[in-house]
């Protein structure tokens, strides 16, 4: 049965902090991808990646970073967290190898910044 | 600009009706995912359609793909609470493997 992981379901966080939000697939898949998802706005793409060490952006880097040391993890770091970062972060997987225009998706976590 | 719209937005019916959910664009693509979310999780692929004109059922929930492949819908027969949640349409671009994702339509089947 596929599986991604996501860190934490629920995080609460000050104006300023430095957020990390981890996210780990067992499929052995090759892309991964970060999403954040606001009502009326449905899931936006932050950063991908489609291999250990590599990144591309998104529609909405802007404040964001993200880290790929191994295979299996995708990091989504907030540097200096804000207010408007307030939403649900979600994460998924692909793999070049099956289809891959599905993905697979984490449960979620939900970032509040106060 | 949205390239896939979905309508509509919001749908609030009673246990037993049928529905129809429309994702539409004026892009060609070369497949079309529908997810569905419920609340506090990430979303989950229902099925992924990617021949003009094909329709897939997976019990209650038909699905079909246009025959110019740029428009899909979801109808569900005899709605029951469970199948409430947000139902995403989604597809890759030109040659992309990265989908585009619709807005969502959000579901409650009411007892």
């Amino acid at each position: 049965d596929v599986k991604v992981t996501q860190s934490s379901r629920y995080l609460v966080k000050r104006t300023g902090e430095k957020v990390f939000l981890e996210c780990v697939q067992d499929m052995d898949h090759e892309n991964m991808f970060w999403y954040r998802q606001d009502p009326g706005l449905g899931l936006r793409l932050i950063y991908f990646s489609y291999d250990v060490k590599m990144k591309e952006k998104g529609d909405i880097p802007e404040g964001y970073s993200v880290s790929r040391e191994k295979k299996e993890r995708f990091s989504l770091i907030l540097e200096s967290a804000s207010t408007n970062q307030t939403s649900m972060y979600l994460c998924a997987s692909s793999s070049p190898r099956g289809r891959t225009d599905t993905q697979y998706f984490g449960p979620g976590t939900r970032l509040t910044v106060l | 600009t949205q390239l896939l719209e979905q309508s509509p937005q919001f749908l609030s019916i009673q246990e037993g009706e049928n529905l129809t959910v429309y994702c539409n664009s004026s892009s060609v693509f070369s497949s079309l995912q529908w997810y569905r979310q419920e609340p506090g999780e990430g979303p989950v692929l229902l099925v992924t359609v990617v021949t003009g004109g094909e329709v897939k059922k997976l019990k209650r929930l038909t699905f079909q793909f246009g025959d110019a492949r740029k428009d899909s819908s979801l109808h569900i027969t005899a709605a029951q609470p469970g199948d409430t949640g947000l139902y995403l349409c989604a597809g890759p671009e030109g040659g992309s493997y990265i989908p585009t994702f619709g807005r969502g339509t959000s579901l409650i089947v009411h007892p």
